[in-house]
């Protein structure tokens, strides 16, 4: 089995819809991510958190939420969806590294979402 | 200026030479620095990283730093058309946020 899965892997939806990626985890990190990637423009954080009382903006926080319910689940909301929104999103993980800065994010599989 | 730059190519190399991926970084202050391997239309995947100045080898890869130059590198050996894919390269910086490069993507054609 997968360590960091996400549902949906692929989800079209339209503009004004509420939506929510899923993601979770079996490597027993504490720290979650969400990113999203757009051609030329490589991965770029929207949100991340180092444990269930502690959620962070990344670069590109506007038009998105996070909740982190457990260790092992990150879920990202789009409240209304919007076109520019269209993109590849992942989730990833890491682990509290013995020295600050070093720890390696570990990648699900992705989810696909298009939005009309 | 970005924090992390890289050429998006695509840098295309024949069978069994050696690919040479460059990454420049602004924080003068970072200090762990990562590539990453994703074929299209797949997760990222971590292959070497690296944190003091010189070369790290692993098999056919080799990383190399150079701090006060604010550049990190990564050559494959015997490139082989399965190495086919986009290279990002990621940088911690001082704020502790991994920044990731726009990558670059290599073609080994046979």
């Amino acid at each position: 089995d997968a360590d960091v899965t996400q549902t949906p892997r692929n989800r079209i939806t339209k503009t004004g819809k509420r939506i929510m990626l899923e993601c979770s985890q079996t490597k027993g990190h504490d720290r979650m991510y969400w990113y999203r990637q757009d051609p030329g423009l490589g991965l770029r954080l929207i949100y991340y958190s180092f444990d269930v009382k502690d959620i962070n903006k990344g670069e590109i926080s506007d038009g998105y939420s996070v909740s982190r319910q457990a260790q092992a689940k990150f879920s990202l909301s789009l409240e209304s969806a919007i076109p520019n929104q269209t993109a590849l999103y992942f989730c990833a993980t890491s682990d509290l590294p013995g020295l600050a800065g070093r720890d390696t994010q570990y990648f699900g599989p992705g989810t696909r979402l298009t939005v009309l | 200026q970005k924090e992390v730059e890289q050429n998006s190519g695509p840098l295309s190399v024949p069978e069994g030479a050696i690919a040479s991926l460059n990454c420049t970084y602004s924080d003068r202050g970072s200090q762990s620095f990562f590539w990453y391997r994703q074929y299209s239309g797949k997760s990222p995947e971590l292959i070497m990283f690296i944190y003091s100045n010189g070369d790290k080898e692993d098999g056919r890869f080799t990383a190399q730093l150079n701090k006060a130059s604010q550049y990190v590198s990564l050559l494959i050996r015997d490139s082989q058309p399965s190495d086919s894919a986009t290279y990002l390269c990621a940088v911690y910086n001082q704020g502790g946020k991994l920044i990731f490069g726009q990558g670059t993507e290599l073609s080994v054609k046979p």
